[in-house]
């Protein structure tokens, strides 16, 4: 069992339509990261969070420390939010190298 | 994208050949770390950097070396390249400078070994 899940794999939607990714993850974890992965390959960070919830204009993303999940969300969905978006956890202390455990993704299309 | 880049983006191999992948970064970051990606599998961590000449292990380190003699520079070594060694490789630093404190990812090398 990968010690990162994530659902759903695959997710086609509408524009405009509410998004929900979810992540559950099996170890203490001193962060969790939300990145996405563009079709032409490149990765970018979106989200750090070790508690609570953040957002970046329509994107939202909470973590339950207690209950090991996280989701991410995408308000008023567009076109060009079709990637794949994947949820890497942070082990080991804040200081010091940091090493991430990554899901294997949740590929994104949203249709005009 | 935090000054990253990797030589070379593409690469075809034949099996028991020599590689050397290259992560380069201008801004002086500390701890630095190679990924491989592979269908099925996400992203694993094939080993990262803490300092100058000071290297460790990830999760799926066998069949590769690294070297790191300067801060800008961290390369990925395939001594005797095999054919599951073909895959995306990514080179990532740590920003600890301020916040957030995130990883940045390189673009990326396709690297195919026959």
């Amino acid at each position: 069992k990968n010690e990162v899940e994530q659902s759903p794999q695959n997710l086609t939607a509408q524009e405009g339509e509410f998004i929900t990714i979810n992540c559950s993850y099996s170890v203490g974890i001193s962060a969790l990261h939300w990145l996405q992965q563009h079709p032409g390959g490149g990765i970018v960070s979106l989200f750090m969070l070790s508690s609570g919830k953040k957002k970046h204009g329509r994107l939202i993303a909470t973590i339950n420390i207690q209950e090991k999940h996280s989701s991410l969300h995408i308000t008023a969905s567009h076109p060009r939010d079709s990637a794949v978006y994947i949820c890497a956890v942070r082990l080991g202390p804040i200081q010091g190298a940091q090493k991430l455990v990554f899901g294997q993704g949740t590929r994104l299309t949203i249709n005009p | 994208d935090a000054g990253i880049t990797q030589s070379p983006r593409h690469k075809v191999t034949e099996t028991g050949t020599p590689v050397t992948l290259r992560c380069h970064q201008t801004e002086n970051h500390r701890y630095m770390y190679w990924y491989r990606q592979d269908p099925g599998h996400g992203l694993r961590l094939i080993h990262y950097s803490y300092g100058v000449k000071d290297t460790d292990k990830g999760e799926v380190s066998d069949g590769y070396s690294v070297s790191r003699s300067k801060t800008e520079d961290f390369l990925l070594t395939l001594e005797s390249a095999t054919s599951s060694q073909t895959s995306v490789y990514f080179c990532a630093i740590r920003a600890t400078s301020g916040p957030p404190d995130e990883q940045f990812f390189g673009p990326g090398t396709r690297l195919t070994v026959l």
